[in-house]
């Protein structure tokens, strides 16, 4: 159960369009579409952003959007905002009733 | 509406066993597909998952804690407990507990949609 790879920070401008990626391997992110991404503001409880890949929960802004590319999934921010500025994780199923995080990503916005 | 809470000392000795009880509202770990997962977050580092529990009483954790790990459900108590053995300062980290669900077309569990609001476990003599 390695960790997933992701980018430990990332920034953009308020307007802009960021993409987070997350680096996993043929036995985790490349076999199933059960990945999820969370935002995390500092003191907070991680907050599920994108499930099964791409869908959102309700109450996500359609700002946020996740797709998949065999062992890598992108999360991406349009349209950044002041408060989109968090800590991210990514998060996939693994296979053998295991499920692993990345690394977390620190997002600035400018 | 769904809600998760954890509790449990906020200080353990090295070498102690930790106790955590989650205490959650809203669904029913009887319900089938339902979960309930331990993840944990070392102050200024990421999340780990640790282990979960499903509706069938079946229980996982990860490959690296397995030996340390716990876990059980009372599902009339609406409770889940995490126990974790021979604590170390680098288990010092806030641990939550998050509802997952079992999807039964791809076979695996996921996602974490609903989080308590953790609860930070210090590990010093």
């Amino acid at each position: 159960q390695s960790a997933l790879t992701q980018p430990a920070s990332v920034s953009g401008s308020p307007g802009q369009s960021i993409t987070i990626s997350c680096t996993g391997t043929s036995s985790d992110v490349g076999s199933y579409n059960l990945v999820s991404w969370y935002q995390q503001h500092p003191g907070k409880a991680p907050k599920l952003m994108i499930y099964e890949g791409s869908k959102r929960p309700s109450g996500v802004s359609n700002r946020f959007s996740g797709s998949k590319s065999g062992n890598t999934a992108s999360l991406t921010i349009s349209g950044l905002q002041a408060e989109d500025e968090a800590d991210y994780y990514c998060c996939s199923y693994a296979g053998s009733n295991s499920v692993v995080f990345g690394g977390g990503t620190k997002l600035t916005v400018l | 509406q769904v809600t998760l809470r954890e509790s449990g000392p906020a200080l353990v000795k090295p070498t102690q066993t930790l106790t955590l009880t989650c205490t959650f509202s809203g669904f029913s770990l009887s319900t089938s597909g339902m979960c309930v997962s331990w993840v944990r977050q070392p102050p200024g580092k990421a999340l780990e998952w640790l282990a979960l529990i499903d509706w069938d009483d079946d229980k996982y954790y990860s490959t690296s804690l397995k030996t340390r790990l716990t876990i059980s459900k009372d599902t009339s108590k609406n409770q889940v407990v995490l126990t974790m053995t021979n604590m170390d300062p680098v288990d010092t980290a806030t641990y939550y507990c998050a509802r997952m669900r079992y999807y039964y077309d791809s076979s695996g569990y996921h996602p974490f949609d609903y989080w308590g609001q953790g609860t930070l476990v210090t590990v010093s003599s």
